[in-house]
């Protein structure tokens, strides 16, 4: 079946650095993959779509510059958390869209100290 | 728009127990209905979808749902449960766009089921 990968599985970083998640589709090419925040105990919200070779649409509320998705290839997006906060701590989790279904990440887990 | 609703956050059964999650939807179009299962600190993963046809559809790991679309639920049920079970599941609505630019999907609040020996 299809694999997605995400990179790291967990970072901690200090306030006000930047850090990168990627995900990766493995044995598949995905020209649409998705950004969701988890927090403790809640469902997921959608972040943004990324779409290869073009922009990310971000959901409302989303800050597109804190936020960067890029989606250079057909397996690989990226997600940079710029000038992160505490409030930024959470569980990001990518999907890639399959034919009539989308294919989760294992997540990573984001702590900012 | 649309929009789900997981009507119990948590719902405590005992071992081999007979259980059912609920999920409610609303959509002003047609909808793929999905169950994932999230384990702790990991990704979703589909226990079963629904596109189209059978409104009883079969799932993994001994799931099943059925799509009632006068009530528009999507309620997921095993006959008997096991303690790794315990997870995580998560109810999703997507309209019929999914495989286009702007398909995406909706997920409920999530129902914590708790296994008990």
């Amino acid at each position: 079946g299809a694999v997605v990968s995400q990179h790291p599985s967990w970072v901690i970083c200090k306030s006000g650095t930047s850090v990168k998640i990627e995900c990766r589709s493995l044995d598949f090419q995905a020209t649409t993959m998705f950004w969701y925040r988890q927090f403790p105990k809640q469902s997921l919200m959608l972040m943004a779509t990324s779409n290869e070779g073009s922009k990310a649409t971000y959901e409302q509320g989303v800050e597109k510059d804190k936020f960067l998705i890029n989606h250079a290839s057909l397996t690989l997006s990226t997600l940079t958390v710029t000038s992160a906060h505490p409030e930024d701590s959470s569980f990001y989790i990518c999907s890639a869209r399959g034919r009539d279904e989308q294919y989760f990440g294992p997540g990573t887990r984001l702590t900012v100290t | 728009a649309q929009s789900v609703t997981q009507l119990d956050s948590q719902v405590p059964v005992f071992e081999e127990a007979p259980v059912e999650l609920r999920c409610n939807y609303s959509s002003s179009v047609s909808v793929y209905l999905f169950w994932y299962v999230q384990y702790p600190n990991q990704g979703l993963q589909l226990l079963l979808k629904y596109l189209s046809g059978s409104t009883l559809v079969k799932g993994i790991n001994g799931f099943e749902a059925e799509f009632n679309k006068s009530q528009t639920s999507f309620h997921l049920r095993k006959p008997s449960v096991h303690i790794s079970d315990t997870a995580e599941y998560f109810c999703a609505v997507s309209d019929l766009k999914l495989s286009s630019n702007t398909g995406k999907l909706i997920f409920g609040q999530g129902t914590t089921l708790q296994v008990k020996p």
